[in-house]
């Protein structure tokens, strides 16, 4: 069974660009949700979708957003991006929320740089 | 407000057991997990706890949790070099049916030394 699939694993923007980031759940999987990993600030929980519709949000300002396809398959996207944005964006999958086990399947992440 | 507090860093020789500890503040958590991050890679789902079990193990893995101290601790059996990593604590905040949000600690790097 594949695992989550994130791309680009990598990639360099410049300050004020916009960045769109994919990630494919286990198959089965209608839960994807993005968090956001930071030297100074650690794991960050950024959206949750289920299902095409967003479940949870973050403390995140509005130029982060995302979405959800009838596949599953989840796009986050960062515009006006900041040099502060340079992250590594992880993306998990979980079947569904309860009475579902909790387990949360995470992707390789996709590494951003903003110069 | 919800947060999860690991010590940052642990030594320990080759064979040797590991623990790992974690404390958390939100009573209401329901999961509570424990993840491994290698160098340059995702997080690793090692061994998660329902919050109305003390202990769950898992060939090497040891999880005892004590819901009143609010203390969560992992525990690795003959530490291997391969364990070398930080290893993350998460509780999951339950929210509109969703086990999406988790908190996570700021991670334990754990050093495997010959």
């Amino acid at each position: 069974k594949a695992g989550v699939t994130q791309t680009p694993r990598y990639l360099i923007k410049t300050r004020g660009q916009q960045v769109t980031l994919s990630c494919s759940p286990i198959s089965g999987h209608r839960s994807v949700s993005w968090y956001q990993q930071t030297p100074g600030q650690g794991l960050q929980f950024l959206f949750e979708y289920f299902s095409e519709t967003q479940r949870n949000k973050g403390n995140f300002p509005g130029r982060f957003s995302g979405r959800q396809f009838s596949n599953s398959r989840s796009e986050m996207n960062v515009s006006t991006l900041e040099l502060g944005d340079s992250a590594l964006y992880l993306c998990a999958s979980s079947l569904d929320g309860p009475p579902n086990t909790g387990e949360l399947f995470f992707g390789e992440g996709s590494r951003l740089t903003v110069l | 407000g919800e947060d999860v507090e690991q010590s940052l860093f642990l030594s320990v020789r080759e064979g040797d057991s590991s623990v790992i500890n974690c404390t958390y503040t939100d009573s209401s958590s329901t999961y509570l997990y424990w993840y491994k991050q290698e160098p340059g890679a995702g997080l690793q789902l090692l061994t998660y706890i329902f919050s109305n079990m003390d202990m769950k193990q898992d060939q090497r893995l040891t999880v005892l949790l004590n819901k009143k101290d609010k203390h969560l601790s992992l525990r690795i059996a003959d530490t291997q070099t391969g364990d070398s990593a930080i290893y993350f604590c998460a509780e999951s905040v339950l929210t509109t049916d969703s086990w999406g949000k988790l908190q996570f600690g700021a991670g334990t790097q754990v050093v495997v030394t010959p």
